[in-house]
């Protein structure tokens, strides 16, 4: 699985757009990107996938550079429930498991 | 609807001694994986379940981890002798089928005395 590379925290103000980057530079054609969070104490959390199209469901977006080389999860209207740990992760669909493609992902902090 | 359920929600243990966790994954969900997190890391894959079978043991970290699954439903991971370095929490996750996104349970908290 391709490796990803995320910001280690970023900010955002209650209400507005949070937009979370990830770079996937060595990406192969058959590998989605997968976007989960983990909020404290608890285990993480599906949020949204792609292959190469931009895709949008209840929670977020992901915009998937032409390239696929990086991408982009969009939380519209950030809450202060939004606060967690955004994992970005790249994989292709018929591997069994993540193995330790959790990295450290991004420490997302949601203010008021 | 009932997601994956983990328990024991925590253990606290003495070193040395046998300790099993328990996964039910949500119904019908054919894929089972466990993964470990330790305090402020990402998470380490464990060993992937197809139906009650295991395909990918390999992230298994010694010879005292082992899982099994029964049938496509609970599923235990045992740890044996266990050592200080075994505290962590312990993940499980489920997928419908192994190309589909996994939900995982809140985990169990295993501290090692």
């Amino acid at each position: 699985d391709a490796k990803t590379t995320q910001p280690t925290s970023m900010d955002c103000a209650e209400g507005r757009a949070a937009n979370l980057p990830c770079n996937h530079s060595t990406i192969s054609g058959n590998e989605y990107v997968y976007w989960y969070r983990q909020i404290h104490s608890q285990g993480p959390q599906y949020i949204i996938h792609g292959l190469k199209n931009n895709e949008t469901n209840e929670m977020a977006s992901l915009i998937i550079t032409e390239d696929r080389k990086s991408s982009t999860l969009i939380l519209p209207h950030a809450t202060l429930r939004d606060t967690a740990v955004y994992y970005c992760i790249v994989r292709a669909p018929n591997t069994g498991g993540f193995k330790t493609i959790f990295g450290a992902g991004t420490r997302l902090f949601v203010k008021a | 609807g009932a997601g994956v359920s983990q328990s024991p929600s925590n253990k606290v243990t003495e070193k040395g001694k046998d300790v099993e966790l328990r996964c039910d994954p949500i119904s019908g969900h054919t894929a089972l994986y466990w993964y470990r997190q330790r305090l402020g890391q990402g998470l380490e894959f464990l060993i992937y379940f197809q139906g009650n079978s295991a395909p990918d043991k390999s992230g298994l970290p010694s010879d005292r981890f082992s899982a099994e699954r029964t049938g496509e439903s609970v599923s235990t991971l045992t740890i044996q002798r266990t050592q200080q370095e075994d505290s962590a929490v312990y993940l499980c996750a489920s997928s419908l089928a192994r190309d589909q996104p996994q939900h995982f349970g809140d985990g169990t908290r295993l501290s090692i005395l």
